[in-house]
Order: structure tokens, then C-alpha cells, then sequence
């Protein structure tokens, strides 16, 4: 199993541009989160899908961030314009609801910098 | 101006030692709860799980304890080895409206393990 891919690792651009983080969830799974880690706030969920619906944005910071997931194997999440305090690391998230547990399996994050 | 961080709980240990991490939670509508490992520059990993109807769970070489009447939970590492170094998180997940599983896991702030050789 290839675990949770997302793509890029590493992503810097400067103050005003759009960026695009990419999630692959695990095979089967069909809920998917996408959370922000940094210093000072910990871990935050952002959003999560169910059955590649939105179900929950009350995390999203503002309306610069927006995320999408056409199909169950695929999601994005955008920010546009991008500032310096978006500067965090990024992970997507799966889990297949319904199953024993109710265990997320995370991805390797993306680390975004915006100068 | 000066930035201000999360202040992360530290435990330090000798390598053999067993280590306890301590996690007191919100919610005491929490139904299931989940320990995470996150190692450097690497995404949290699930460690072991335990439900509101259980107070233990044994897992290979940790335990987690829950007592849902101080809301507290802990893990427990045997015989901690260098490679259990990282940030441990709880978290926890509360029911959704009418009882439904709604999935949205809430984290701790995490701890900092470092296992000395």
C-alpha cells in the first residue's frame, strides 16, 4: 500500500501567488481530511470530505483558501492569494468510514513557505 | 515583535526505561480516541486506538490507558528505544448529532519524547 501521497514536499513562492497542494488518499478510502500544522496553533483541521462531498470547512481560514475533490482519488487544496502567514505544513489525511477503526492515515505533509 | 509558540510538555528517558505520556481531553461527549507519533519532518503515525467503553488497550510494547471520570488518557512505551523519539499527539473524536460518527478528530498539542542511548 502506497499510504497517502501528496505532492509537492516542499513548495515556496512569494506573497500574492496561488498555490496548489495535491492529495492521493489510500486506496478505498473514502473520507479524506486536509489539516495545517504550525508553532503556534498545533494542528488544525481545515476541511473534510465524505464520499469526495465537503462536509465540514468550519476550519478553512478565509476565503483565500479553497479545496476541491472531483474524484475519490484525488484532492486539492488551493490558496489564492497566498501570504506570509499561510507559511505551514500541510497534510492530507484518509480514512475508510465504516470500517473497525476510525483511524486517519496521514500523508507525509507538503511544507509551504510564503516570503 | 516576538513570536509566541505552543509550549510543548518534554519527557526525557533513558533508552530501557518505560515512559508514561499524559493527555487530558475536552470533550466528554469523546467516543473513541487515537495516539499519534510524529517524527521529524514526517506526517503523525497511528500508534493504537482505544474506544469510550474500554479504560485499556494493549498494544506491542505500548498501552493506553482511559479515564473517562477526569477525562485523562495516557500512553505507555516499554523498555523505550532511541527510535521512539518524536512529538506524541492525542486526539479525539466526539460524536456527531443524533449519535452519528461524524470522523472530526480534535489533537492535543502533543509531547515531546527524547530517548537518550
Amino acid at each position: 500500500d502506497a499510504g497517502v501521497i501528496q505532492s509537492p514536499r516542499h513548495e515556496v513562492t512569494e506573497m500574492g501567488q496561488e498555490v496548489t497542494l495535491r492529495c492521493k488518499p489510500i486506496s478505498g478510502h473514502n473520507s479524506l481530511f486536509w489539516y495545517r500544522q504550525t508553532m503556534m496553533r498545533g494542528l488544525e483541521l481545515l476541511i473534510y470530505f465524505n464520499n469526495n462531498v465537503p462536509i465540514d470547512d468550519s476550519g478553512m481560514p478565509e476565503d483565500r483558501f479553497s479545496a476541491k475533490m472531483p474524484n475519490a482519488s484525488f484532492s486539492t487544496l488551493k490558496i489564492q492569494p497566498s501570504e506570509p502567514r499561510d507559511s505551514a505544513v500541510y497534510f492530507c489525511a484518509s480514512r475508510r468510514q465504516g470500517a473497525s477503526t476510525d483511524t486517519q492515515y496521514f500523508g507525509p505533509g507538503t511544507r509551504l513557505t510564503v516570503l | 515583535g516576538e513570536s509566541v509558540g505552543l509550549h510543548l510538555p518534554t519527557l526525557s528517558v533513558q533508552e530501557g526505561d518505560n515512559s508514561i505520556i499524559n493527555c487530558a481531553y475536552s470533550n466528554s461527549a469523546s467516543d473513541y480516541f487515537i495516539w499519534y507519533k510524529q517524527e521529524s519532518g514526517k506526517g503523525p503515525q497511528f500508534i493504537i486506538d482505544i474506544r469510550s467503553n474500554m479504560d485499556k488497550r494493549q498494544g506491542q510494547r505500548v498501552t493506553v490507558l482511559l479515564n473517562k471520570t477526569v477525562k485523562h488518557l495516557s500512553l505507555q512505551i516499554a523498555a523505550t528505544q532511541p527510535g521512539d523519539s518524536a512529538v506524541y499527539f492525542c486526539a479525539e473524536r466526539s460524536q456527531g448529532a443524533g449519535g452519528t460518527s461524524y470522523g472530526k478528530l480534535t489533537f492535543g498539542q502533543g509531547t515531546i519524547l527524547t530517548v537518550h542511548p
